[in-house]
């Protein structure tokens, strides 16, 4: 059974600083690993998909890295604004259509 | 409306109350799941329907019964709920099951307490 963890569960920055996120996961044989955002009272959008041939997505100051062989994803947030301030999740789609999902960081950037 | 919408927001019910939970979506999806959001706890997939037909039931207990009347719409009905059913049910859709590199769509959810 795949088990996806993140570290830390929160996360508390002043504006301006870069953000680092991480996300492991147990079993490497993945098709791909999302990343989503959850603010507070409301479902998931989801950020950036990282194929498993991928080694890397980009969105803006948004930047995904795959590690599939360790079992490893990084998120970076570049120059963090108090707007980015939500819990972000990453989900990794192992077989079939199941998607899952670690517990989330929770990211407060204080302005 | 665009996305994945889910009423009501909020539901307060007893335990003894039935009560149903709404999805619609509108983007021509042919997938819709059922997920269960607890406090500080990953997402936990509860139900998969495609093409209406139910494809996974992941261990759900009997008290929560899915239907899917169609490709936009999903319904979520409830019956004798426990004070730990208590969580955010958030519904999403996918164009299909089969297409692997097609991400899940999202609605807000339903934030449900059980007294």
């Amino acid at each position: 059974k795949q088990e996806v963890t993140q570290i830390p569960a929160a996360l508390s920055v002043p504006e301006g600083e870069n953000l680092v996120l991480n996300c492991s996961f147990t079993d490497s044989a993945i098709y791909n690993l999302q990343w989503f955002r959850q603010d507070p009272g409301k479902g998931l959008t989801s950020l950036l998909l990282i194929q498993s041939s991928q080694r890397e997505q980009t969105s803006g100051r948004l930047n995904a890295s795959l590690d599939k062989s360790s079992g490893r994803s990084t998120l970076y947030i570049a120059a963090s604004q108090p707007g980015d301030s939500a819990t972000y999740l990453c989900a990794v789609r192992s077989n079939d259509y199941k998607l899952s999902f670690g517990a989330g960081t929770t990211v407060t950037v204080r302005a | 409306e665009t996305g994945v919408t889910q009423t009501p927001r909020h539901l307060v019910m007893g335990m003894t109350n039935k009560k149903s939970l709404k999805c619609e979506q509108h983007l021509g999806h042919n997938a819709m799941y059922w997920y269960k959001q607890s406090a500080k706890k990953p997402l936990e997939l509860m139900f998969v329907y495609s093409l209406e037909e139910r494809v996974e039931n992941n261990s759900v207990p009997s008290r929560f019964s899915p239907e899917c009347p169609n490709s936009s719409h999903l319904f979520l009905h409830l019956h004798t709920l426990q004070p730990e059913d208590s969580a955010l049910y958030l519904c999403a859709s996918s164009q299909d099951l089969g297409t692997i590199n097609q991400p899940q769509h999202f609605g807000d959810g339903t934030r449900l307490s059980i007294l």
